[in-house]
């Protein structure tokens, strides 16, 4: 089937940069989509999520933004914190499925 | 108490042997699954259940099988375990109305 993707790998910034992680997704049936957060030995934290009808999203320090032109979604951190060093991954749900579609993930790291 | 908690955290066994991963949640959630994830190979599904008596195989399900024996509780086992299922495995739960799963810590299987 078709996958969630992403640009980045790998993404260093200083503390107090603004953060933006990239997800490509395919299908155009998906139509709900979902950040996570993951640190070293945990399990993935929800972040915020965002549904097909919206463009936009905001939460505390976080952005999530969809373009469903060209099937692209983003993470905006504002303030970027070494805290917020992690692994964030995109999550997508296609219409007519019943569970998520996870893509692999980029490392965020945040130097002091 | 974490929300979903996952039994043991870590560890090894030999080839052929026999493992059982556990998983409980007090979230309340119908929906539970069983995820591993590998290096560069993100999450992938290995089983789900919707509810006690609903079982699902995953993209990954061979070599693994799954018990759901209540509402809260969902385990793995490994029949005859081998190298290729050294895998950090997660256990997740959602709800009926919301796609957002809600993770355990993992288990970091080895297998020698």
């Amino acid at each position: 089937g078709e996958s969630v993707g992403l640009h980045l790998p790998t993404l260093s910034v200083q503390e107090g940069d603004n953060s933006i992680i990239n997800c490509a997704y395919s299908n155009s049936a998906s139509d709900y989509f979902i950040w996570y957060k993951q640190e070293s030995g945990k399990g993935p934290q929800f972040i915020i999520d965002i549904r097909s009808n919206m463009d936009k999203r905001q939460g505390q320090r976080v952005t999530v933004l969809l373009n469903k032109t060209v099937k692209h979604l983003s993470l905006q951190i504002a303030a970027t914190q070494p805290g917020d060093s992690a692994v964030y991954f995109c999550a997508e749900n296609i219409r007519g499925y019943s569970t998520l579609t996870f893509g692999k993930g980029t490392m965020l790291l945040v130097s002091p | 108490d974490a929300d979903v908690t996952q039994t043991p955290r870590n560890r090894i066994t030999k080839t052929g042997k026999r493992i059982m991963l556990e998983c409980s949640q007090t979230k309340g959630h119908d929906r539970m699954y069983w995820y591993r994830q590998d290096p560069g190979l993100g999450l992938r599904l290995i089983y789900y259940s919707f509810d006690v008596k609903d079982i699902n195989k995953g993209e990954i399900s061979d070599g693994y099988s799954v018990s759901r024996q209540a509402q809260a509780k969902f385990s793995l086992s490994l029949e005859s375990a081998i190298p290729n299922q050294t895998a950090l495995y997660f256990c997740a739960t959602s709800d009926r109305v919301s796609y957002g799963y809600t993770f355990g810590s993992g288990t970091r299987l080895t297998v020698v």
